[in-house]
């Protein structure tokens, strides 16, 4: 089966550091993506894993165990236009390699 | 900027129509998948495309169809409408088929049925 898990909400305070965190089962791996989505906008490609450890990208940084099914991604020195939800999500293995299994999205709301 | 475009951007039709929502896809890119969002989840897989034949189909049944014109612009179609159709509708194209090139969406379609 496919199932990918992440909270539904969290909060931070803007300046602070965020971990999402998300894992998943699924019937095979060939790489698992972070998009970001503000209400009512497209989503927007944030980071790619495919191998274990750390990719950092400015602010953001991703992180990947194959082998727990397990992915976080940090945000640092969090500003108020990071308040969006954020979206895991697996690429299966395969020829059909457009396919992206998401999970439901972490709204992420940042106070001041 | 993405450079995914898709229309119209709302839409509301009734229960048993049919509807076709259309995507153009970035320049340079071949392969199109379309996504079904529905309020508070994330996308679903519906189909992908790539070079005008469907490659690849989630969990979606038959009255789901689409096509890839030679400009590799898209279209879905669904038929018989029901209201459990009510969602955003994502149009992503890639460069390619490598596992490893991101989708860009397009800011979606919003379709609601009553």
């Amino acid at each position: 089966g496919q199932n990918i898990d992440q909270p539904t909400e969290m909060t931070a305070t803007e300046g602070a550091i965020v971990q999402i965190n998300c894992t998943y089962q699924t019937s095979g791996f060939n790489g698992l993506f972070w998009y970001q989505q503000h209400a009512g906008e497209a989503p927007t490609f944030l980071s790619y894993n495919v191998l274990d450890g750390l990719e950092e990208k400015g602010r953001f940084s991703s992180f990947l165990s194959r082998s727990k099914g397990y992915s976080y991604l940090l945000l640092k020195e969090l500003q108020m236009k990071d308040s969006a939800s954020y979206l895991c999500a697996v690429r299966p293995p395969g020829r059909n390699t457009g396919k992206l299994i998401f999970g439901q999205g972490t709204t992420l709301q940042v106070k001041p | 900027e993405t450079g995914v475009t898709q229309s119209p951007t709302h839409l509301i039709k009734t229960r048993g129509q049919q509807v076709t929502l259309r995507c153009s896809s970035q320049s340079g890119h071949n392969t199109v998948s379309w996504y079904q969002q529905a309020l508070g989840q994330g996308p679903q897989f519906i189909f992908q495309y790539y070079r005008e034949e469907e490659n690849g189909r989630g969990n979606f049944p038959p009255r789901f169809s689409g096509l890839q014109f030679p400009n590799y612009s898209s279209e879905l179609n669904v038929n018989a409408l029901e209201l459990d159709d009510s969602a955003l509708y994502l149009c992503a194209s890639r460069p390619g088929r490598g596992a490893n090139t991101e989708a860009f969406f397009g800011q979606g379609t919003r379709l609601t049925v009553v």
